[in-house]
């Protein structure tokens, strides 16, 4: 069965520090991992995604997310948060073929500080 | 590019009510979804059609709710009767479903249908 965690409720940075948004998985052979972010009263946008190759993926925003296998890990990274970051991001997994299907994360509030 | 058309924003009914959504993808899109999004949660995956076809209905209460797409394009997501931990934001996604039934896809959504069951 697939599943992701993303542990934490919530993630404070201040601006101009970097930040990470953890996100761990599970699934049956190859993932097809996601973020998504979801600002108030909108409905959830693509940042970026990981099929397959280069373990750095980056995406919109100047966010990047690294694969690592032997962690089952996927978590979201940025060099220099800015205030307008601040939002629900969500992880997705999915895996191959037709038994699959996009399974999503309960969410962790990014809060940037001025 | 025109998104992902959800109605209404915003319903409000009684427990035991009926209520339906409608949703229209992005032109194109073979690949559709529902999910139910509770506050404070994650989405939740309700149904995912194929053009037509249902690829994934696990997760719906089948006593309760249904969804069609009659022709591959639009759909509605319907609830009957309600009951009050329906309350949640209905989302409406499509992708192009070109290859693994869309589960490599980048998902566009649509804003959302809140809806409260009172």
């Amino acid at each position: 069965a697939q599943s992701v965690a993303q542990p934490e409720d919530q993630v404070n940075v201040a601006e101009g520090n970097p930040l990470t948004v953890k996100c761990t998985y599970s699934v049956s052979g190859n993932p097809y991992l996601f973020w998504y972010v979801q600002y108030p009263n909108r409905g959830l946008q693509f940042l970026l995604k990981y099929i397959t190759g280069d373990n750095l993926v980056k995406g919109s925003y100047g966010f990047e997310a690294e694969f690592n296998k032997s962690q089952t890990s996927f978590h979201l990274k940025k060099p220099s948060a800015l205030v307008s970051d601040s939002a629900l991001y969500f992880c997705a997994v999915s895996g191959e073929g037709s038994a699959s299907k996009i399974i999503f994360g309960s969410g962790t509030r990014l809060s940037i500080r001025p | 590019e025109a998104g992902v058309a959800q109605s209404p924003r915003y319903k409000i009914i009684e427990k035991r009510q009926s209520v339906a959504f409608w949703c229209n993808p992005i032109s194109g899109h073979a690949t559709l979804y529902w999910y139910q999004q509770i506050l404070g949660q994650g989405p939740k995956l309700l149904i995912q059609f194929q053009n037509n076809g249902v690829v994934d209905d696990s997760q719906l209460p089948k006593d309760r709710f249904s969804a069609e797409r009659l022709k591959g394009v639009d759909s509605t997501l319907k609830i009957q009767p309600a009951k009050l931990e329906d309350s949640a934001v209905y989302l409406c996604a499509s992708s192009v479903g070109t290859s693994n039934f869309g589960t490599n896809e980048k998902l566009f959504f649509g804003s959302g249908t809140q809806l409260s069951v009172l």
